[in-house]
């Protein structure tokens, strides 16, 4: 099995809305990373975990909360969020930590924040 | 901190080779090269990497000169379905890390 799944597909949330985006990989991998990818943009790397620890937080604002429960799971709460922070948030993971190691995405989350 | 450079769009059409260059001027040594391929509304997929020279596998190939300066995504004999966005990505195993700007390729028939 080598696929991510992320859940939901799509989310509308305001401002004032608390949610969570999920993530699962049943692969063994080490490393969960969470992506956000603007429309025509590069995915922009926003977290990483390694053996379940968050080891970079690219200075994303406090209303993203990563979470890694365990080594199959990943989640990102949502809190507070703006406008701007509309994107596609996709889940990767991968053997150990880092770019030598081949990513495997998930199909991602469209988030759309009213 | 690797900045890389990709040509914004590339056109093609079915049968040819189509080669993409990633320019990394400032790559480190523990750095490596890894390219991947976007569709619309999906999350990339790894197609090739590599640390030095050529690598070869049953999609795609990548030539790395000696001075690690630039990559190079070969994809031979293109088809409608190659058109997609490719991502060079270079970084160490340590850092944070990023994506290249992407390269639209448009495979025409």
């Amino acid at each position: 099995d080598t696929e991510v799944t992320q859940t939901p597909k799509h989310l509308v949330m305001g401002m004032t809305n608390k949610k969570s985006l999920k993530c699962e990989q049943h692969m063994g991998h080490r490393a969960m990373y969470w992506y956000k990818q603007k429309a025509k943009k590069p995915p922009e790397l926003m977290f990483v975990y390694s053996y379940e620890k968050l080891s970079i937080n690219e200075s994303v604002p406090s209303r993203f909360s990563p979470e890694c429960p365990n080594s199959s799971l990943l989640n990102l709460h949502l809190h507070a969020l703006q406008p701007e922070d509309s994107a596609l948030y996709l889940c990767a993971s991968s053997q150990e930590r880092g770019p030598s190691y081949e990513q495997y995405f998930g199909p991602g989350t469209r988030l759309t924040v009213t | 901190l690797a900045k890389t450079t990709q040509p914004i769009s590339m056109d093609s059409y079915e049968g040819q080779e189509v080669n993409i260059t990633c320019s990394h001027n400032n790559i480190a040594t523990n750095d490596y090269i890894t390219w991947y391929q976007q569709f619309p509304s999906q999350g990339p997929r790894f197609i090739i990497q590599g640390y030095k020279t050529k690598v070869t596998n049953e999609v795609a190939s990548l030539f790395i000169p000696a001075d690690r300066k630039s990559s190079t995504l070969s994809l031979p004999r293109v088809s409608l379905s190659d058109t997609a966005v490719y991502y060079c990505l270079v970084g160490d195993n340590f850092n944070k890390f990023y994506f290249g700007s992407g390269t639209k390729l448009n495979v025409k028939p």
